[in-house]
């Protein structure tokens, strides 16, 4: 059974540059979840969908952007990108409801350059 | 702002001594609180996880304990063995905010042979 899988594993951009970061949720999971770890940090919540709509939004700029498809994998798009977005990008997958074990994929490292 | 804080920030332990981790919350409505281990280079994975309405909970060599006047919980980790040098974050989150996770900032353990 495939566990949460995002891609690009790495991406190199150049400031102003945007991004598109992908998610595929575990099987049956309905609710994808974005967090941003800064390096030596905890990671930070961006952004929750379940069932293709916004349920949660952290303290990020208009520049952050997501989106939820049928199949219940997800997009993360950042624009502008700024040298502080350099980041390891996380996404979570959970059933939503009562269960509320999160299960993280093994991310995506952007660095901006 | 943090809301949850976590200590020490590093430690070293032994081969086969006990390894624990504090954390400590503001937020009252938080109502689930996980661990979480995370290797460099990989996303997080859930390790043990514990609700309000218990004291502690034990997984093996892994033990949360729950302090819920204090907000504070703890992680406990007997016998430790070099493959758990890695770097551990306690979370909390709650229903009414949708169960997004805020973390704390992480503690990085080495255990040494």
């Amino acid at each position: 059974d495939a566990g949460v899988t995002q891609s690009p594993t790495h991406l190199i951009k150049t400031r102003g540059q945007q991004v598109t970061l992908r998610c595929s949720p575990i099987s049956g999971h309905k609710s994808v979840s974005w967090y941003q770890q800064v390096l030596g940090q905890g990671p930070q919540f961006i952004f929750q969908y379940y069932e293709k709509e916004e349920r949660g939004r952290g303290n990020f700029p208009d520049r952050f952007s997501a989106r939820q498809f049928p199949n219940y994998s997800s997009e993360l798009n950042v624009n502008a990108l700024l040298l502080g977005d350099s980041a390891l990008y996380l996404c979570a997958s959970t059933l939503w409801g009562l269960n509320t074990e999160a299960f993280f994929g093994q991310g995506t490292r952007l660095t901006v350059v | 702002q943090q809301q949850v804080k976590q200590s020490p920030q590093s430690l070293i332990v032994q081969k086969g001594g006990i390894s624990i981790i504090n954390c400590a919350y503001e937020n009252t409505a938080f109502d689930y609180f996980p661990w979480y281990q995370q290797f460099p280079g990989k996303g997080p994975a859930l390790l043990i996880a514990i609700r309000p309405d218990v004291s502690e909970k034990k997984e093996g060599r892994f033990t949360i304990s729950f302090n819920k006047s204090a907000k504070q919980f703890s992680l406990h980790i007997m016998d430790s063995q070099p493959g758990d040098s890695a770097t551990y974050f306690c979370a909390a989150s709650s229903k009414a905010a949708g169960n997004k996770l805020t973390f704390g900032g992480g503690t990085r353990v080495l255990v040494k042979p």
